[in-house]
């Protein structure tokens, strides 16, 4: 069975500062994608970036890219040079070879204050 | 291009009624997928459409169903309605080609459905 553990219910940074979501998982299938979504307020869930298992480097997408520890079994999102439109709830989800079915962490909320 | 689409955004229905969701697919796009979003059980995936055919399910009750139609676009229904339906569901497509662990799935804005 496929696991998301998100353990920052909550984080506050301030405006321009980095700021990194933990996210670990666990799977015993050697093929998979790891996926950072973005859900504000409206509900909308926006797909931000990508990592597959496969993948030598890490991720990035303009002010995110994604620390991703394979030994460790880690997918951390960093966003850099925060913005006050980035509070919002931020999850990470995994893909295996089994179909399209994301399981989901449980999210972090995260604010960003001047 | 125009990107997921669901209707209505808003629901209120009362207890044992059924309801059905409208899911517009990104052009192109063959995988539909449903998942079921409430504060106590987070985000849980329902099912997934793909060509048609119901491809992957997860654990919920035969009342809750769902369809996809030729042009790619689906419909969930569910029956006897419950309190503990109340939630946002949020439909996702995806090109469905290639390895499944790589194929990103983009969302739509959610039906809140609210259940009296």
């Amino acid at each position: 069975a496929q696991k998301i553990t998100q353990t920052q219910p909550g984080m506050f940074v301030q405006e321009k500062e980095a700021v990194t979501l933990d996210c670990t998982y666990d799977t015993s299938d050697p093929s998979y994608g790891l996926f950072w979504y973005k859900q504000p307020s409206s509900g909308e869930m926006i797909f931000l970036i990508y990592q597959g298992s496969y993948d030598q480097q890490n991720a990035t997408e303009g002010r995110y890219s994604l620390n991703f520890q394979k030994a460790r079994k880690s997918a951390n999102l960093v966003i850099s040079a925060s913005q006050l439109g980035d509070s919002a709830m931020y999850f990470c989800a995994m893909l295996t070879g089994g179909g399209n079915k994301l399981t989901f962490g449980t999210g972090t909320q995260l604010k960003v204050e001047l | 291009k125009a990107g997921v689409t669901q209707t209505p955004r808003y629901l209120i229905k009362t207890r044992g009624q059924q309801v059905t969701l409208s899911c517009s697919p990104i052009s192109g796009h063959r995988s539909v997928s449903w998942y079921q979003q409430t504060p106590g059980q987070g985000l849980q995936f329902l099912f997934e459409y793909f060509s048609e055919t119901q491809r992957n399910k997860g654990n919920f009750p035969g009342r809750f169903s769902g369809r996809q139609f030729s042009n790619s676009r689906s419909e969930m229904n569910v029956s006897t309605l419950e309190l503990g339906d109340s939630a946002l569901y949020l439909c996702a497509s995806s090109l469905a080609v290639g390895g499944s662990y790589t194929d990103t799935q983009y969302f739509g804005p959610g039906t809140r459905l609210t259940v009296l």
